[in-house]
């Protein structure tokens, strides 16, 4: 089945410090890739997303493109602020229409990341 | 706004009762979807359904029963059968299978609930 595969946290850096979040996956098809953040207390946001090989996802300043021949969607920014602390999401979903799954999403076990001043 | 509202935001269960969380979306999606995330962890998939009157279980359906009985809501009912509900819930939608690649899940804002 399909699997997504994140890098452990905490990480913990400090404001303008480089951040890389490492994410590889699994999956039968050709899926569909998305970062989602989540802030204390909340649900998840669509934080970007990349559709198909060596498309590059950004916003907000993160960026990650997707890598088919390592199979891999890692997340960068360049400076990183005290108000990107929270948990982040890798997921993947790849159509299937064989048991009405349609789009569902798979999910990495997260990352939490804390940025201190 | 469109979106989608979970409800309550916390909620207190004592041993052996049943609970039902509430899922409402307006976004004109077909799918939807529950999710369970403990604490330090992923999500997991409880259950979904692609359309109304239809919903399969997730990965660790246990426990917990769904009802689609109409497009925009998909409660969930957390039963006594659950031996360890304690956990933060998540709702989301999707246009469903029948959408271009790259479709995206809206999540709703989560209810925390707690076995007392």
């Amino acid at each position: 089945g399909d699997s997504v595969t994140q890098m452990e946290g905490p990480v913990t850096l400090s404001e303008e410090a480089f951040l890389t979040i490492n994410c590889t996956y699994t999956a039968t098809g050709y899926p569909s890739l998305f970062w989602y953040v989540q802030y204390p207390g909340e649900g998840l946001q669509l934080l970007l997303k990349a559709t198909k090989a060596d498309d590059k996802g950004s916003n907000k300043g993160f960026e990650a493109t997707y890598r088919k021949e390592t199979t891999s969607f890692h997340l960068e920014k360049g400076s990183v602020q005290v108000s990107d602390s929270a948990v982040y999401f890798c997921a993947l979903s790849t159509l299937n229409l064989y048991n009405n799954a349609g789009n569902m999403l798979t999910f990495g076990g997260g990352t939490r990341l804390m940025v201190k001043p | 706004d469109g979106g989608i509202t979970q409800s309550p935001k916390y909620l207190f269960r004592k041993e052996g009762q049943n609970v039902t969380l509430s899922c409402e979306q307006n976004l004109n999606h077909d799918a939807m979807y529950w999710y369970r995330q403990d604490p330090g962890q992923g999500l997991r998939l409880i259950y979904y359904s692609q359309i109304v009157n239809d919903f399969q279980k997730g990965d660790i359906a246990e426990g917990y029963s769904v009802s689609r009985e109409k497009k925009e809501s998909f409660p969930l009912t957390v039963t006594s059968a659950q031996k360890n509900p304690t956990a933060f819930y998540l709702c989301a939608s999707s246009k469903g299978s029948r959408v271009p690649r790259g479709a995206e899940a809206f999540f709703g804002q989560g209810t925390r609930l707690t076995v007392v």
